[in-house]
């Protein structure tokens, strides 16, 4: 059964650079797309981007110029640096197993997500 | 950035049923298929449903979904305690940038 592990530091200051990363466990990277997404206190999900196994990947339009998404294959993880943090940052990271196809329609979901790793923005 | 309303709540006593809505556009809903995720108290998100109206295993057949031109449903009959918890509607929007949405979340209380 796969499962997924987030892990980065805690407490980032402002104007630094945020970074994850998400271990797989129980499964291979391989042929699946990977996801981030965020939950700011008390609000609703923000989906972040993906990253292909092979490395391809697509941001969020609204964070495109802050984020880089990262594929290890010879360690299974997957990773994301979000820069230029501010407190609006602050959030619960979320990383997820993703399925990613077209037929006829786009078909896009995460299946297997970990459990989140809180993430605060301060000085 | 959401760009799929829902309601912010929905209620209801065990056994009746509920049904939330997300609301889209051309571009999302009205192009892509529909997924629901279920969110208990301090937890991850789980899916519900994908691909409209699909149960991945182990999701109980009480909670149903549908879509229809711009707008979905997810319907849970049967209402049963477990079941409060925040629900999301999500989509791939292929507009000019192409990203993957979420609804705004319906709070779902358990009378």
């Amino acid at each position: 059964q796969v499962q997924l592990q987030e892990s980065g530091p805690g407490l980032v200051k402002p104007s630094e650079t945020l970074s994850l990363t998400c271990t797989v466990s129980g499964g291979s990277i391989s042929s699946y797309y990977w996801s981030w997404i965020r939950q700011p206190p008390g609000k609703g999900l923000e989906w972040i981007g993906y990253i292909y196994y092979s490395g391809s990947t697509n941001y969020n339009p609204s964070l495109k110029s802050r984020v880089t998404i990262s594929v290890d294959t010879s360690k299974n993880q997957f990773s994301l640096k979000l820069s230029s943090v501010t407190a609006a940052d602050t959030a619960v990271y979320y990383c997820a197993r993703t399925i990613f196809g077209v037929v006829k329609r786009y078909y896009y979901y995460m299946d297997v997500w970990g459990k989140g790793t809180t993430v605060t923005v301060s000085s | 950035q959401s760009v799929l309303t829902q309601p912010p709540s929905a209620s209801g006593t065990p056994g009746q049923r509920v049904t939330i809505s997300c609301s889209g556009s051309s571009s999302n809903i009205g192009s892509n298929t529909v997924n629901w995720y279920q969110q208990l108290p301090g937890t991850a998100p789980k899916l519900l449903i994908y691909s409209n109206n699909q149960r991945p295993s182990g999701v109980p057949d009480r909670f149903s979904g549908s879509k229809s031109g711009t707008s979905a449903s997810l319907a849970i009959s049967g209402l049963q305690s477990e079941d409060e918890a925040d629900y999301y509607c999500a989509a791939w929007d292929d507009s000019l940038n192409a990203f993957y949405v979420f609804g705004t979340g319906t709070k779902v209380t358990v009378l």
